[in-house]
């Protein structure tokens, strides 16, 4: 069983430091989403893509954080000049869009960023 | 906009007694529900789903019943084990909105 996987699991960087993240979906799902979660709430929506598409971005998802996904498949987070305040755990989900009902994400184990 | 209120934790039970964890959401229209379970160190795994109105999801002795009428999907779970100890995440999925909603998190120990 091939689920969502994320690269690296754990990254410990110093501030001002770029960081990148790598997720490799389901291989037949389509949409792939970013998340992140702080200590003790919940995951919070930060990008969506449809394919290759970027269809929706937070306002969470500040200009220091990019991200791709090159030929709609494996996709890429990048932050760049790290801050202290980034430290979380970025969790990466896919699903197969299945119109307005019944789609369902699945998500990686996640990586947990560290900023010092 | 949507939103889901779960209730706070850390619940605390001992071993085979029942659990409940109250859900309640807002949202436009007809969401689909779901609850998330994450134990410590890992990311979150589906545990239940349900996508309309009067619908009962189930899995590992875990059930939650949409109810549209009081906007709940209250997790319950007949007797619960020391390997259940976890966050449990109640979330909803709104189609147009193309992102999950989750909760807070309620963290539930068991112990023996």
């Amino acid at each position: 069983d091939t689920g969502v996987s994320q690269n690296p699991r754990h990254k410990i960087t110093k501030r001002g430091q770029n960081v990148t993240f790598r997720c490799d979906p389901i291989s037949e799902h389509n949409r792939l989403y970013w998340y992140r979660q702080t200590l003790g709430q919940g995951p919070e929506f930060l990008t969506y893509f449809q394919n290759e598409a970027q269809l929706e971005k937070s306002r969470l998802l500040s200009d220091r954080f990019s991200a791709e996904r090159p030929k709609g498949s494996f996709s890429t987070l990048e932050i760049q000049r790290t801050e202290q305040g980034d430290s979380a755990m970025y969790l990466c989900a896919s699903s197969y869009r299945q119109g307005v009902t019944g789609e369902t994400q699945y998500f990686g184990p996640g990586t947990r960023l560290l900023v010092l | 906009g949507n939103s889901v209120t779960q209730m706070e934790g850390p619940v605390t039970l001992s071993e085979e007694a029942f659990l409940t964890i109250n859900c309640t959401y807002t949202a436009t229209g007809y969401p689909s529900l779901f609850w998330y379970v994450q134990y410590p160190g890992e990311g979150l795994q589906l545990l239940l789903k349900a996508t309309k109105a009067d619908d009962k999801g189930s899995n590992k002795g875990f059930e939650a019943t949409y109810r549209k009428e009081t906007t709940s999907f209250h997790l319950e779970k007949g007797s619960v084990q020391v390997s259940d100890s976890a966050v449990y995440f109640c979330a909803l999925y709104r189609g147009g909105y193309q992102k999950v909603t989750f909760g807070t998190g309620t963290k539930l120990q068991v112990i023996p």
